[in-house]
């Protein structure tokens, strides 16, 4: 059984760099896509992008492409994302989840579990 | 670009009452569609997927319906660890993935 042990609390100014981390523990890393997922306060989650440390396979939403750039390093397990100039807007709690595909009949069922325990990142002045 | 939409905002349920939460899809999602529960201070859980297929350790009385762009997640009798917020999830077209805005199930 997975397991995803997310860094802990940032708190930085606008305009600073940033890089969260997502630990894997338990299960084959490379087999499996990690997600990132953003949580802004008191808002719903939204769906960041996928990597697959694999091979570094990565897909982002248009919404967050160019914002952050996912990556990972497979020989010590971790999935990271990072900023390289926080704005205020980026406060959020951010949750790492691994990105599961299983097949079905007619394609394939696509999920995110389990989940990080979530890092939350605030950027004030 | 697929929007879900979530209704209600928020639900009132006494404990060991039924709770129906709803989930509408802009476009055909056909049956690519996942629920999850998400509480305060905790990592998001995974309910549901294929929109009625009940994820490990998911208990019984939470149960998914719909296909297309009409989703319904029912928790037959509410305890007390169910009170959440409830999310669904597309994923019709991957890799795009769209959640909806939630559901908030409170002590009524």
């Amino acid at each position: 059984e997975v397991q995803l042990v997310q860094s802990g609390a940032e708190v930085k100014k606008p305009g600073e760099s940033l890089k969260i981390s997502c630990k894997a523990f338990g299960d084959s890393f490379t087999n499996y896509w990690i997600a990132w997922v953003r949580q802004m306060p008191g808002k719903g989650l939204e769906w960041m992008g996928i990597i697959y440390p694999g091979d570094s396979d990565t897909r982002y939403s248009p919404s967050f492409q160019g914002q952050v750039t996912i990556s990972v390093d497979k020989s010590i397990s971790t999935a990271y994302l990072q900023w390289t100039s926080l704005k205020a807007s980026d406060t959020a709690i951010y949750y790492c989840a691994r990105h599961v595909g299983v097949d079905r009949r007619d394609g394939y069922d696509y999920y995110f579990d389990p989940w990080g325990q979530g890092t939350l990142v605030t950027v004030s002045s | 670009e697929i929007v879900m939409t979530q209704s209600p905002a928020t639900l009132s349920v006494s404990p060991g009452e039924r709770a129906t939460l709803s989930c509408r899809a802009s476009q055909s999602v056909s049956s690519n569609l996942a629920w999850y529960q998400h509480k305060p201070g905790q990592a998001p859980r995974l309910l549901i997927y294929g929109a009625s297929t009940r994820a490990t350790g998911i208990p019984a009385r939470f149960s998914g319906s719909g296909s297309g762009t009409e989703f319904t997640l029912t928790i037959s009798s509410l305890q007390s660890e169910d009170f959440a917020v409830y999310y669904c999830q597309q994923y019709n077209k991957w890799p795009l993935f769209t959640f909806g805005p939630g559901t908030k199930v409170d002590i009524k």
